[in-house]
């Protein structure tokens, strides 16, 4: 089984301020890490992904996520934050369960960017 | 190229009707994933198809909520004798087969249940 935790329902920021969106997980094994983001009325889209390597992982629109495996965190991070990234982030995790591939998602995080 | 494509965009209905709710994936992505998203809430899985194999319906809510997939392709989410607590915004999406893939959605049907 796994599970995602978003620790911050809603996070609100001034414009050109850094930001970081918590995520934590747990799962039994190995597990590839996403972070969406979903604008108003709007599907999600994919920001930025961890699959192996580099631990540090850098997305769209300058936001980038660190996994840190010993405190299963993917934290996800931007120096400096605009209006227009006023939205919902979703965390999400993925790791073969029973013969298929069904991603969970954490509840998301609501950034509130203010001029 | 095109992305996911959800119809209808909206939909209100009454207490008690049916509603079939559409989902064209993207070309070529063997894996299709239906969603249910309530207001201000993260989002809850129905179901998924991957090829031929028999459907992933263990997030489905009850015996009201059924869904196809035609020749491996267009899907289909039906409601059966609605309620309001049905409303929401279904999402789909679809994606490549493997778990590092990542998911491609469209941008939802709302559905409204007076």
């Amino acid at each position: 089984a796994q599970s995602v935790t978003q620790l911050d329902s809603q996070v609100p920021v001034f414009e050109e301020a850094p930001v970081e969106l918590r995520c934590n997980y747990s799962s039994s094994v190995s597990v590839y890490l996403f972070w969406y983001v979903q604008y108003p009325n709007q599907g999600l889209q994919l920001l930025l992904k961890y699959l192996s390597g580099s631990t540090l992982v850098k997305g769209i629109n300058g936001f980038e996520a660190e996994f840190n495996k010993s405190q299963t965190s993917f934290h996800l991070r931007k120096p400096s934050v605009h209006i227009s990234d006023t939205a919902e982030y979703f965390c999400a995790v993925s790791g073969k369960s029973g013969g298929s591939y069904i991603p969970t998602f954490g509840r998301g995080t609501s950034l509130i960017v203010h001029p | 190229g095109a992305g996911v494509s959800q119809s209808p965009s909206n939909k209100v209905t009454e207490k008690g009707k049916d509603v079939e709710l559409r989902c064209d994936p993207i070309s070529g992505h063997t894996a299709l994933y239906w969603y249910r998203q309530r207001l201000g809430q993260g989002l809850e899985f129905l179901i998924y198809f991957q090829g031929n194999s028999a459907p992933d319906k263990s997030g489905l809510p009850s015996d009201r909520f059924s869904a196809e997939r035609t020749g491996g392709s267009v899907s289909t989410l039906t409601i059966q004798r609605t309620q309001q607590e049905d409303s929401a915004v279904y999402l789909c999406a679809s994606s490549l087969i493997s778990n590092h893939q990542p998911q491609h959605f469209g941008d939802g049907t709302r559905l409204s249940i007076l």
